[in-house]
């Protein structure tokens, strides 16, 4: 079964400069969520889009934008970066299915280094 | 606000040991979802299980087994006669309800790691 897919895998940036992760969701899903997990702790929710509209907004910086296409993939901005933004960083998809309960399927994480 | 609470930072057995993740969680919300999510370390969080609160009944699936109790706020996961395979951070979250429109988040505990040998 496809998975979601997150790109790239790796990315080493300086202090200071921008980033732009991509989540491309399992088909058929029209949620995207992204979330920031530090080293030994647990995942941080950021913000969640639904059918392409910003639905939940958590402890996203605001040196940080999110927006969800057409073709609800999804791209987290990430600019003037800092040190402490070298995470793991997460995408999650799921089905709405009218506001039901949802299951949500991880990608495989963006590991994010800023020097 | 919601949390949830797992108290055991790290466990380790030996092979073939059972053995019991704890996970606690508050929540003001009468309707409510609990997961389970493992973390390998590849580092990738891989979906376990599902339970909604009207739904009490327990679960087992293979090795794994999961018992809810909504009178106690608990949703504990064993893992019988446990394989070096297991070895990971199992992370309990909870998410609340919401109507269509909105897209909740899944608030995580701070995870149990553990550790299988030989």
């Amino acid at each position: 079964a496809a998975g979601v897919i997150q790109s790239p895998r790796h990315l080493i940036k300086e202090k200071r400069e921008t980033a732009t992760l991509k989540c491309y969701p399992i088909p058929r899903h029209d949620t995207v969520y992204w979330y920031q997990q530090g080293p030994g702790q647990d995942p941080q929710f950021l913000i969640s889009f639904y059918e392409k509209m910003q639905s939940d907004k958590g402890s996203i910086p605001d040196r940080f934008s999110a927006q969800q296409f057409s073709d609800y993939h999804s791209e987290l901005n990430m600019s003037s970066l800092e040190l402490g933004d070298s995470a793991l960083y997460f995408c999650a998809s799921s089905l709405r299915r009218g506001g039901l309960g949802d299951t949500q399927y991880f990608g495989p994480g963006t590991r994010l280094t800023v020097l | 606000a919601q949390k949830v609470t797992q108290a055991q930072t790290e466990i380790s057995v030996v092979e073939k040991e059972d053995v019991t993740l704890d996970c606690v969680y508050e929540t003001r919300d009468t309707t409510y979802y609990l997961f389970w999510y493992k973390q390998p370390p590849s580092g990738e969080l891989v979906f376990l299980i599902r339970r909604n609160s009207f739904d009490e009944q327990n679960e087992i699936s293979g090795r794994y087994s999961w018992n809810f109790q909504k009178s106690t706020s608990s949703f504990n996961f064993t893992i019988t006669a446990s394989q070096v395979v297991d070895s990971a951070v199992y992370f309990c979250a909870l998410r609340n309800v919401t109507g269509a429109g909105t897209a909740s988040k899944l608030t995580f505990g701070t995870g149990t790691r553990l550790q299988v040998t030989l």
